[in-house]
């Protein structure tokens, strides 16, 4: 069974800093997913990543398949960047294995 | 997302009781999903579907059924509603085709 490992649990950050969140695997995968949560619930999709790097506005997603590994980089933060950000691996089986999530904090 | 609602968005019922949770996605995507989240755990999933009548097991799926008579409709039920299965339920679809998951905006169910 896939394990994937998140860090830090908890971020908090000055507006305008560079975040970097961490996402570890145990097993091959097909793709790794970054996902947003926001308070209040709603789960939106960010990235889908299987190899290389992504960037949709500030927000840069990379990934080491073999360091099973990849970071969700945020440049230049924002309080409305306060969220809880997950990853997800995705096996051959279409199934996802969710992380526990990192809590971002931005203080204005 | 317009495209997956989930139904309803709040619930509270008494322990024993079954309790039906319904998704409905107007993509005609062929996976369908029931997750549930707990504080300390990550989404974990409960049962998804492959295609109408066509379902299987995750990895908390004792305690819950679901069924799949159309494409657009994934219903979860608790047979036997217990305290243990308060949480927030989301639906979600997609496969790993797509750009990724779209996920329906949760349900809060709550058994006293």
């Amino acid at each position: 069974k896939n394990e994937v490992e998140q860090s830090p649990q908890n971020l908090t950050a000055q507006e305008g800093e560079f975040i970097t969140i961490n996402c570890s695997y145990s097993v091959g995968i097909s793709a790794l997913h970054w996902l947003q949560q926001h308070p209040g619930g709603g789960i939106v999709s960010l990235f889908m990543l299987s190899s290389g790097k992504k960037k949709h506005g500030r927000l840069i997603a990379t990934i080491n398949i073999q360091e099973k590994h990849s970071s969700l980089h945020i440049t230049a933060s924002h309080p409305r960047d306060s969220a809880v950000y997950i990853c997800a691996a995705e096996g051959g089986s279409e199934k996802l294995v969710f992380g526990k999530g990192t809590k971002l904090t931005v203080n204005p | 997302d317009a495209g997956i609602t989930q139904s309803p968005r709040h619930k509270v019922t008494e322990t024993g009781t079954p309790v039906t949770l319904r998704c409905h996605q107007t993509e005609n995507h062929r996976y369908m999903y029931w997750y549930r989240q707990d504080p300390g755990h990550g989404l974990r999933l409960i049962h998804y579907s492959y295609g109408v009548k066509d379902t299987d097991k995750g990895e908390v799926s004792d305690g819950y059924s679901v069924s799949r008579s159309k494409t657009e409709d994934f219903l979860l039920t608790l047979e036997s509603a217990t305290s243990s299965q308060t949480s927030v339920y989301f639906c979600a679809i997609g496969t790993a085709t797509n750009y990724g998951y779209t996920f329906g905006s949760g349900t809060r169910l709550t058994v006293v």
